[in-house]
């Protein structure tokens, strides 16, 4: 009964590759994100999506494109891997776009080789 | 939104409170003060957040200085699994533009 669930939790491929990072909440709510964590730890907001719209896109290649068909899903899809995408991604989900209690994925760690 | 200062590292005693502190000199009169905290390999996981009063929950509890330019999150028996690193985030309570920083590595020792 996770919460907030991501798939897969780890990913090995070779630059240049296509992959996707799906990603599922079961709590009824109605934002969901997507952020990035770097080597350095630092964790980066990519996405916002609000009942299955885009609100929040901060300035990320569009080489990563989220994709929500409804709203208790988020995928992330991302073409032509880089190297520098190598991070681990978190998917979270809040109860509406104003509220700021996120509740969080496990995380996709996802190595480019 | 405002900026916090949080030191890189503690410790903390198993079974005493740990007290962690958070500067946020510029905050403004409708940011509110949110804690998260991140144990290793896992998701961020909210603790609490409050406006300008003391606030308690099952976690924590969250002390706001009267000016609100800093405040301390009390974890009041620390155990091995509060381990983790601790981010304290000021926000509106409109948007939801998380960035978080490099919050206070906590580590309780037995």
């Amino acid at each position: 009964d996770t919460a907030v669930s991501q798939t897969p939790k780890y990913l090995v491929t070779q630059m240049g590759n296509d992959k996707s990072i799906k990603c599922e909440q079961n709590l009824g709510h109605d934002t969901m994100y997507w952020y990035k964590q770097d080597s350095k730890k630092f964790l980066k907001i990519m996405f916002s999506y609000n009942n299955k719209e885009l609100i929040i896109n901060e300035t990320v290649p569009n080489r990563f494109s989220p994709k929500s068909p409804d709203k208790a899903h988020l995928n992330l899809h991302i073409n032509s891997l880089e190297l520098g995408d190598s991070a681990v991604y978190f998917c979270a989900s809040s109860q509406d776009v104003g509220a700021n209690v996120l509740t969080f994925g496990a995380g996709s760690r996802l190595t480019v080789l | 939104d405002a900026k916090t200062t949080q030191p890189p590292s503690m410790d903390c005693a198993e079974g005493r409170a740990a007290n962690l502190p958070c500067n946020h000199s510029t905050i403004s009169g409708n940011e509110y003060v949110y804690w998260y905290r991140q144990i290793h390999s896992q998701g961020p996981q909210y603790i609490i957040h409050g406006l300008k009063n003391n606030e308690t929950n099952e976690m924590a509890s969250l002390i706001i200085t009267e000016d609100r330019k800093s405040s301390t999150l009390i974890l009041p028996h620390a155990t091995l699994r509060d381990t983790a690193v601790y981010y304290c985030i000021v926000l509106r309570n409109t948007g939801n533009q998380f960035y978080f920083g490099t919050g206070t590595s906590l580590t309780v020792i037995p």
